[in-house]
């Protein structure tokens, strides 16, 4: 089955360390998507990546890291100089062809980060 | 910076009433998607909207893109139970593959 998954669902972690989310595609997407989700509210772009060794900051970059080393994978380092990490986490993937040609983003089912 | 807002933020409907929900960009888009988001669950994929004046059905849903490419809504004809979630609106803006998403509006159905 072709999807994009994130692990783990659920994590704890303690105030101060530093902590790494997990995204993975096997839809062969150009583009990757990191979102933030907070208690009824909308998405916001932490970081997006159109082709490998390649990505952007969003509107809320300060405090988080991310690579893209392989088509793949698109993972998130929550750093110790987040404010406020605690919140839901949101992978996405798209086509966006040099073309022009975009598609829709396909959602992971994200990770609930909880920093105590 | 390109701000998308999104009204109603909530809207509760009885069984079989209509539903729409209305997003405007602050900028010209190049494209417009819309989202659906159940409770406990991730945004899905509903469509995108490419042309200014477009419109396009899925069944009981109506997507309409505006002329001048900065607002678009979304229209649920007879709302059923199954309806239930925060549909979202994300805007595209031009020469970036970035999308700024709307504040969501929250469906309440009562059967």
């Amino acid at each position: 089955d072709g999807g994009i998954t994130q692990s783990p669902k659920y994590l704890f972690r303690k105030e101060g360390q530093n902590v790494t989310l997990s995204c993975e595609q096997n839809l062969n997407h150009d583009a990757m998507y990191w979102y933030r989700q907070d208690p009824g509210q909308g998405l916001r772009l932490i970081y997006y990546s159109q082709i490998v060794n390649d990505f952007q900051k969003g509107d809320i970059a300060e405090g988080y890291s991310v690579s893209r080393e392989k088509k793949e994978s698109f993972p998130l380092t929550v750093t110790s100089a987040q404010k406020n990490p605690t919140a839901f986490y949101l992978c996405a993937s798209s086509i966006n062809r040099a073309s022009g040609r975009r598609s829709g983003q396909f959602f992971g089912p994200g990770t609930r980060l909880t920093v105590l | 910076g390109q701000q998308v807002m999104q009204i109603p933020q909530y809207q509760h409907v009885q069984e079989g009433e209509d539903f729409t929900t209305y997003c405007n960009s602050s900028t010209t888009l190049s494209n417009i998607q819309w989202y659906k988001q159940r409770p406990g669950g991730h945004p899905v994929f509903l469509i995108q909207l490419v042309k200014s004046g477009e419109v396009k059905k899925q069944k009981r849903l109506t997507f309409q893109f505006g002329e001048a490419k900065k607002n678009s809504s979304l229209h649920i004809t007879a709302t059923q139970t199954t309806d239930v979630g925060t549909y979202f609106c994300a805007g595209g803006g031009p020469g970036t593959y970035k999308y700024i998403f709307g504040t969501g509006t929250r469906l309440k159905v009562l059967a």
